[in-house]
């Protein structure tokens, strides 16, 4: 069966940074491209970030580029997302995301349970 | 890269239907990038319902059905059940640089 499992999440200061994971099963992780999507508390959804399947191309959305670092290690079957000079509004529920094979790279067809990341002093 | 243009919230029947609009520009939904809806319920991880525009993964049934003119994309819901109360978002993306875009959600009550 398909999975992917997010890390524990956590708490972090202003200015702080936290690194996540997800660890992915019953597919042939390197076939697939993945993307990072988070939903701050009570609000709609937020794409972070995209990779390739061999993690060649990267795209980041503006609110975290320069400050977040989307990694996959295809040996591992995991997903990585660096996290630094975190901010208050980096508060959110954090899912990671399989791109569906031969989809777009918008049309995600496994998600996560996500993992909350708590940004406060 | 502004969000995409849902309706707060739309409302129906049992066995009704709804049509939920999403609107963006020339350069995402009224672009070739495709436009895909997720399913949401409350306390759990979105659920693909409709990718490419108007196509289902396996396993969505066909009450469920997309469309797009111009720059609006357009989910509609026939025979509205009880279980397909969730809020609902549209997503596609801009290609000049990426970035993929997603509505502020629709939130959809079964009366």
């Amino acid at each position: 069966e398909v999975h992917l499992v997010e890390s524990r999440g956590g708490l972090a200061q202003p200015g702080g940074s936290l690194r996540l994971s997800c660890a992915a099963s019953g597919f042939t992780f390197s076939d697939y491209e993945m993307n990072w999507v988070r939903q701050a508390p009570g609000k709609g959804l937020e794409w972070v970030s995209y990779i390739s399947g061999s993690g060649r191309n990267i795209f980041y959305a503006d609110s975290v580029k320069g400050r977040f670092t989307i990694s996959r290690d295809n040996a591992r079957n995991s997903l990585y997302l660096r996290m630094n000079s975190l901010r208050v509004d980096d508060t959110a529920v954090y899912y990671c995301a399989r791109v569906g094979l031969l989809y777009r790279l918008l049309d995600m067809d496994v998600w996560g349970k996500g993992t909350t990341v708590t940004v406060s002093s | 890269q502004s969000a995409l243009s849902q309706p707060p919230s739309v409302s129906g029947s049992p066995g009704q239907s709804v049509t939920i609009s999403c609107t963006g520009t020339s350069s995402d939904v009224g672009s070739d990038n495709g436009v895909s809806w997720y399913q949401q319920a409350p306390g759990t991880a979105p659920k693909l319902m409709i990718y490419e525009v108007g196509s289902r993964p396996s396993g969505v049934p066909d009450r469920f059905s997309g469309s797009k003119s111009g720059n609006t994309a357009s989910l509609t819901i026939s025979g509205l059940q009880a279980e397909d109360e969730a809020v609902y978002y549209c997503s596609s993306y801009t290609s000049n640089n990426i970035h993929i875009l997603f509505g502020g959600g629709t939130k959809l009550t079964v009366l």
